[in-house]
């Protein structure tokens, strides 16, 4: 059983350009959300997604957009990169979208803005 | 709003003696707590989890408890080992409305274990 997993592992982008995260779910689980993690802070919720639908967000705005494919694998996209967007992108799957499903994170992409 | 808050932002303790993390909520739909540990340049690992029906979880070295009065829970870790040295995290989930599914987190307690 794979784990979940991320591409890219770093990115560097300058500001106003667009970039793309992608994310491969565990096997066998159908949600899947996305988390951005400041420097000293801890993960904060972006969105999820459920069988393809988009089923939650947090407090991003929505240049902050995302898709999630018929395999369950997921996108994070960010237009206008501002420099505040620099942080970790995580991307974490769960089982089923119940509140009481623990979520399991990939590894990450750093993603550093100038 | 800080719904998840952590107040040690670091706890140095010996090897084999107990490790105690703190973490306290204050949104009263949280249903279901989990403890994170998380190594540089590596995603959180999860470590234990507790519905808010049970008020103690074990697994292995790891207990969580949890005060639903106090709004308070906490990760025991005995003994503790060199090896467990991390970023520990608190998070919780609700039942329903916009935050279905949606971890809120604390901010983090640095764990040094020392030989």
């Amino acid at each position: 059983e794979t784990g979940v997993t991320q591409s890219p592992t770093h990115l560097i982008k300058t500001r106003g350009q667009q970039v793309t995260l992608r994310c491969s779910s565990q096997s066998g689980h159908n949600t899947v959300s996305w988390y951005q993690q400041a420097l000293g802070q801890g993960p904060q919720f972006i969105f999820q997604y459920y069988r393809e639908e988009e089923n939650g967000r947090g407090n991003f705005p929505p240049r902050f957009s995302g898709l999630q494919f018929p395999n369950y694998s997921s996108e994070l996209n960010v237009n206008a990169l501002e420099l505040d967007d620099s942080a970790l992108y995580l991307c974490a799957s769960s089982l089923d979208q119940g509140s009481q499903d623990t979520q399991y994170f990939g590894p990450g992409t750093r993603l550093t803005v100038l | 709003d800080q719904q998840v808050k952590q107040n040690s932002p670091s706890l140095s303790v010996q090897e084999g003696r107990i490790s105690i993390l703190n973490c306290d909520y204050t949104n009263s739909m949280f249903d279901y707590f989990l403890w994170y540990k998380k190594y540089p340049a590596e995603g959180p690992t999860f470590l234990i989890s507790i519905s808010s029906i049970k008020d103690k979880n074990e697994d292995g070295r790891f207990t969580v408890f949890l005060n639903k009065s106090a709004k308070h829970l906490s990760l025991h870790i005995v003994p503790s080992q060199p090896g467990d040295s991390a970023v520990y995290f608190c998070a919780a989930s609700a039942y329903g409305g916009t935050s279905y599914g949606k971890l809120t987190f604390g901010q983090g307690t640095i764990l040094t274990v020392h030989p």
